[in-house]
C-alpha cells in the first residue's frame, strides 16, 4: 500500500529533550515536506526537500532541523524542544516536479507533540 | 488579509443534501487548485486537483474555479455521514522548486443521518 508512515503517533516530552519524528515514504517521492497544524493557523510549511541532499527551510523553520540522506526518510529533529512546538506533525510527500501532474501531496497520520 | 479565505463552518446538513463548500483567495497568480478531507486524527488526503479555470467532476464531487473572481468552490452530492470531516482548500503559483502550497484553514462539515 502506498503510503507515509510517521512515528511516533503521541509524544510527550520535556523541555530541552532532543526528539526525532520519523518519516517514511514507499512511493518514491522525490519531494517532502513537514508540516505543523495549529487551530487558527492551519497547516505551515516548516521544511522541504527537493531530493537527496537537498532541504530548504519553509515558512516556520525555527527550532526544527531536517536531513534526507536516503530518498525515503525524511526525519524532522527537534533539538531542544519547548512548549510553543507542542503541535500537530505532518510528513507529506509527492512527485518530482511536473507542472501539469498531478502533484498533490500525500500525507502522513501525524504525530501529536505535546512539549511540557 | 490572508491570501486564502475559508469559512471554517461548521457546517452541519441533513444526509443527502448538496453541499457547497468554498475559498476565495487574493493571489491572481494561483494555477493549481486542491481540495482535500481531513478526518479526525488522519492527515489531509487529496481529493480533487485542478489546474486553471473550469470545473471537475469526481463521482459525488465537483471542483469550480472561477479565476475571475479568485473563487473556488467543492460541491457534494448527496451527502453521506461519512463525508463528516473538516475539508482543506490549497493553492500554489506553479510548480517550482517548492511544491509550497498556500492552504485555508479548513471547513468543518457534519452530516446528520
Amino acid at each position: 500500500e502506498a503510503q507515509v508512515t510517521q512515528n511516533p503517533r503521541y509524544l510527550i516530552t520535556v523541555t530541552g529533550k532532543k526528539l526525532t519524528v520519523t518519516c517514511s515514504q514507499n512511493m518514491n517521492h522525490e519531494y517532502m515536506s513537514w508540516y505543523r497544524q495549529d487551530p487558527g493557523l492551519g497547516l505551515r510549511q516548516i521544511y522541504y526537500s527537493m531530493n537527496v541532499e537537498v532541504t530548504d527551510k519553509g515558512d516556520v523553520p525555527e527550532g526544527y532541523k531536517v536531513s534526507r540522506k536516503e530518498k525515503r526518510n525524511f526525519p524532522l529533529i527537534l533539538e531542544s524542544p519547548s512548549p510553543n512546538q507542542t503541535s500537530l506533525y505532518f510528513c507529506a510527500s509527492s512527485l518530482g516536479p511536473n507542472p501539469h501532474a498531478n502533484y498533490g501531496y500525500t500525507f502522513g497520520s501525524g504525530t501529536r507533540l505535546t512539549v511540557v | 488579509q490572508k491570501e486564502v479565505e475559508q469559512d471554517p463552518g461548521p457546517l452541519s446538513v441533513p444526509e443527502g443534501a448538496i453541499v457547497s463548500l468554498n475559498c476565495t483567495y487574493s493571489n491572481s497568480a494561483f494555477q493549481y487548485f486542491m481540495w482535500y478531507r481531513q478526518y479526525s486524527r488522519k492527515g489531509p488526503e487529496l481529493l480533487m486537483y485542478t489546474y486553471s479555470s473550469g470545473n471537475k467532476e469526481d463521482g459525488r464531487f465537483t471542483a469550480q474555479v472561477d479565476k475571475s473572481s479568485k473563487y473556488i468552490s467543492l460541491f457534494i452530492r448527496d451527502s453521506q455521514p461519512s463525508d463528516s470531516a473538516t475539508y482543506l482548500c490549497a493553492m500554489s503559483p506553479n510548480a517550482g522548486n517548492n511544491r509550497k502550497l498556500i492552504w485555508g484553514l479548513g471547513t468543518s462539515l457534519a452530516v446528520n443521518p
